[in-house]
């Protein structure tokens, strides 16, 4: 199976701050990758596909990048609606994996 | 609009079978290249993908959870079943369905663009 490392497990931030996720997978995934925000109670929703593909509807202070092994989630002015959890997801290989999360709260 | 929503038993006991149904809309798996899966979050921990089913009838599963998963769909009414055999406290967790975004027949892999909102299900006796 291919693993997941997300960093940091817990982020706590400012409304307005610049925010970097970073999620690494145990062999190279080329572009294979999607980001999801996840809050209690509530369906995952899907922010970035493909490492760096836009959701439709996704506000755009979110970017991701990054291509093999290393990839980035930037929120890049962090708003209330965003505390909450974010994890990342390889889908080349089954089974499908995902990281152990990064939960961004309010400092 | 894609939307899906799971349903099944809030509560089983040790050894009995789940069975849990995802019923969704805005969608169809007389569409070539379409496929519904399942995943699960324990309290307090990471996802994790069980199973997906493709509208071809062929499916994918957690070698980890394979020999206890069974996953299999009707297509006229547009539903999607996972029955998870001898059920263990280790498992109460919140199940999810989700569709995997639509590619052509053996196009690129994808992700879960839709999700349903989750259904809790606790294994105790």
């Amino acid at each position: 199976d291919i693993q997941m490392t997300q960093s940091p497990s817990t982020l706590s931030a400012y409304v307005g701050d610049r925010v970097t996720i970073t999620c690494r997978a145990s062999q190279s995934i080329s572009s294979w990758l999607a980001w999801y925000q996840h809050k209690p109670g509530k369906a995952p929703k899907v922010l970035i596909y493909k490492a760096s593909s836009l959701e439709s509807g996704v506000p755009s202070r979110f970017s991701g990048s990054g291509s093999g092994t290393e990839f980035t989630l930037t929120i890049s002015s962090l708003q209330p609606d965003d505390f909450a959890t974010y994890y990342c997801q390889q889908y080349t290989d089954y089974p499908f994996t995902f990281g152990p999360g990064t939960k961004v709260d309010i400092k | 609009q894609i939307t899906l929503k799971e349903s099944g038993p809030t509560l089983v006991k040790p050894t009995q079978t789940l069975t849990l149904t995802c019923t969704f809309s805005g969608f169809s798996f007389s569409t070539s290249g379409e496929g519904v899966g399942w995943l699960r979050q324990p309290p307090g921990k990471a996802l994790e993908w069980l199973a997906l089913i493709y509208w071809s009838d062929s499916d994918r599963k957690n070698p980890s959870l394979k020999t206890r998963l069974t996953i299999t769909k009707d297509s006229s009414k547009n539903q999607v079943f996972l029955t998870m055999t001898n059920m263990d406290p280790v498992d109460t967790a919140t199940y999810y369905c989700a569709h995997r975004r639509l590619t052509p027949s053996g196009g690129p892999p994808q992700d879960f663009d839709m999700w349903g909102q989750g259904t809790l299900v606790t294994v105790s006796s």
